[in-house]
């Protein structure tokens, strides 16, 4: 059980697109989701806690314009990277909390890497 | 606001033997969590342990146990045999919170990259 599924896993797209990433709890209801960056050997940097039907709260420095995020159900947040360019080539990754249901405080997508030429 | 320090970049081992990877923190919070998670080259996160701050006996699980030292602020992982299966990075969390986690978020460390020679 607790499984988040993370759609696409790579895209590439030419700079200026904008470019939506879902991130689904298949098998329970997640009232919290995160969104992390990656950059290559590196750790995971947090960028948004996105909370079923309020606006997210974004961390220090990551500019909500850019990276839009939308968790309209309780079992689907996505985030949006408007306008990306090869500065937001990165490796997304997304997590879901499960609350008390669970014995791991979030579970993980399987990520999500953004290419933009 | 919580801070969470992994001082080894990379570190080596021979197939069956054991390493052990620190991390150190620092908060002011009285209740909290520590994990370590595992990255294989996948990239897929994988929660390898987690230990609750009030309970004083290590966490163990299987080949993988932790030293968790309150007082010092230090909590390091313990592998055990060694398997080639164990090359990944991995990154020591930290997660506010007393009971159920809640929807705290996590801070990791920088990482280890942990690689298991034949």
């Amino acid at each position: 059980g607790a499984v988040v599924s993370q759609h696409p896993s790579r895209v590439i797209c030419k700079s200026g697109t904008s470019v939506k990433i879902e991130c689904r709890s298949l098998d329970f209801q997640a009232t919290t989701m995160f969104w992390y960056r990656q950059f290559p050997k590196q750790s995971l940097m947090l960028m948004a806690t996105s909370n079923e039907g309020s606006k997210a709260t974004y961390e220090q420095g990551v500019e909500k314009d850019k990276f839009l995020i939308n968790h309209a159900s309780l079992t689907l947040s996505t985030l949006t990277v408007t306008s990306a360019h090869p500065e937001d080539s990165s490796f997304y990754i997304c997590s879901a909390s499960a609350g008390g249901n669970s014995n791991q405080p979030q579970h993980f997508g399987d990520g999500t890497r953004l290419s933009i030429l | 606001a919580q801070t969470v320090t992994q001082s080894q970049p990379e570190m080596s081992v021979q197939e069956a033997e054991t390493v052990t990877l620190s991390c150190t923190y620092d908060t002011s919070e009285s209740n909290y969590y520590l994990f370590w998670y595992k990255q294989p080259p996948s990239r897929q996160m994988i929660l390898v342990i987690r230990q609750e701050a009030y309970k004083q006996q290590n966490a163990t699980e299987n080949r993988f146990s932790v030293n968790f030292q309150k007082a010092a602020k230090s909590f390091s992982l313990k592998i055990s045999d060694s398997q080639l299966g164990d090359t990944a990075m991995y990154f020591c969390a930290f997660m506010k919170g007393v009971a159920n986690f809640g929807n705290e978020k996590l801070t990791f460390g920088t990482g280890t990259r942990l690689t298991i020679i034949p």
